[in-house]
């Protein structure tokens, strides 16, 4: 059963850093793209970053985190992360890590196989 | 970036009610789109992909059409767990961008 926890989340002030893990189970792990998704309190879906299989190559940062957001794995450990630098109170929001092949699924028509973590909520205050 | 625009941002319907949601593309995406179901708290989960495949264990009650830029999800018979906020999301392309979701309510 593949399953996604996130971890890391909490408090921190603005400016403040914080590092977001995804530990993952249940799937070859350093085979899949894995994504970063947010979500602030009553709003939508933010797609913020992804990473290849092998960490070698990042495939997008939303200009809202770009520069200050780092997407990276380790596979060894089979974690994915989130290094999140100079937050600002507008970063507040759930992030979910997202295991979904969504090349492949163009590439083959289907079946979609998604999995979410549960999130971890950042609340960026003074 | 390919932008994704759903209408309405919220709907209020009863139950056993027809609805339809319609998700539009900035540009052409095929067939790359899909479409989740998000409920208070919870992560969203997929409903449908490819524009139109139902995703397994999903009941015959949602369907999806459209090709191109423009998408439409419908449910028939509402029911009170239908009540809930719905997204599509284009994997044409990165970013892999979300509409910005339609509250579905209960009238």
């Amino acid at each position: 059963e593949v399953q996604l926890v996130e971890s890391g989340g909490g408090l921190v002030h603005p400016g403040g850093s914080l590092i977001l893990s995804c530990s993952a189970s249940g799937f070859a792990f350093s085979s899949y793209v894995l994504h970063w998704v947010r979500q602030a309190a009553g709003k939508g879906l933010e797609y913020l970053s992804a990473i290849s299989g092998s960490g070698d190559t990042t495939y997008y940062y939303a200009d809202s985190v770009k520069g200050r957001f780092i997407i990276s794995r380790d596979n060894s450990q089979n974690t994915l992360y989130l290094q999140m630098s100079s937050l600002r109170p507008e970063d507040t929001a759930v992030y979910y890590c997202v295991k979904v092949e969504w090349g492949t699924l163009r590439d083959s028509g289907g079946p979609l196989e998604d999995y979410w973590g549960q999130g971890t909520l950042v609340t960026v205050s003074s | 970036d390919i932008q994704m625009t759903q209408s309405p941002s919220s709907l209020s319907a009863s139950v056993g009610d027809r609805v339809t949601i319609t998700c539009r593309a900035s540009q052409g995406i095929s067939n790359y789109l899909a479409w989740f179901q998000q409920k208070p708290g919870k992560a969203p989960k997929s409903l449908i992909y490819a524009a139109s495949t139902l995703q397994s264990g999903v009941p015959s009650k949602f369907s999806g059409r459209g090709s191109g830029t423009d998408f439409t999800l419908t449910i028939t018979s509402l029911q009170p767990e239908d009540f809930a906020t719905y997204y599509c999301q284009q994997y044409n392309s990165y970013p892999y961008t979300f509409g910005q979701g339609t509250k579905l309510e209960i009238k």
